[in-house]
């Protein structure tokens, strides 16, 4: 299958600093990539849709302000995590999707996750 | 709006036993439905998918899923378990045409005991 990489796999950041963490499709191209935040002993709980040259959708209940996402070319989305604070300490997933939007001929495939961790 | 219900927080099974992971859905459409498997330190990865056809799927690494529309379930099944299966399986549903909407389950850890 496809792969898809993340990094940093791990980051600790202090308390008001902003991260950025990088999704990558390596080895085919993704118009469309999504966010997953994931709790400890929970589910994948999507946070948004990133979309090659387009704003991202985000979904009910996540700020936008806070989780900066960007989608500058169809291998690369990032997500930016601003002024961070210790609730947002967690383990965020990316997706990329290959093959047709909206239709049964595409498969999501994951990164390995980020653990980010705000002291 | 979906959701999935996965009952069993954590299971316990001998090498060599069989296995079955349950899963509940709610969706008023016919639903797009998704098994994953997540280990430690990898990515989640595709099990098995059912879009429409027949409601047996066979998916890799020897696992099977039934889907059964009357009782809303799509359990996972394999029928010898390997020390290797022991991860965290979650069970998924979509909407909007295929994976632009999904929604995980809680999950379901295996632990495969010798």
């Amino acid at each position: 299958g496809a792969v898809v990489s993340q990094h940093p796999s791990w980051v600790i950041c202090k308390s008001g600093t902003s991260v950025k963490i990088e999704c990558r499709s390596l080895d085919f191209q993704a118009t469309t990539m999504f966010w997953y935040r994931q709790f400890p002993k929970q589910s994948l709980m999507l946070m948004a849709t990133s979309n090659e040259g387009s704003k991202a959708t985000y979904e009910q209940g996540v700020e936008k302000d806070k989780f900066l996402i960007n989608h500058a070319s169809l291998t690369l989305s990032t997500l930016t995590v601003t002024s961070a604070h210790p609730e947002d300490s967690s383990f965020y997933i990316c997706s990329a999707l290959q093959g047709v939007p909206f239709s049964s001929y595409n498969e999501q495939f994951f990164g390995p996750g980020t653990r980010l961790t705000v002291l | 709006a979906q959701s999935v219900t996965q009952p069993d927080i954590h299971i316990t099974v001998s090498e060599g036993a069989s296995l079955e992971l349950r899963c509940n859905y709610s969706y008023g459409a016919t639903p797009y439905l998704f098994w994953y498997v997540q280990s430690p330190g990898q990515g989640l990865q595709l099990l098995l998918k059912y879009f429409s056809g027949d409601t047996l799927v066979q998916g890799i690494k020897g696992f099977e899923a039934e889907f059964k529309r009357s009782q809303s379930s799509f359990n996972l099944r394999k029928p010898s378990v390997h020390w290797s299966d022991a991860a965290e399986y979650f069970c998924a549903v979509g909407a909007g045409g295929g994976y632009q909407k999904v929604t995980f389950g809680t999950g379901t850890k295996l632990q495969v005991i010798p």
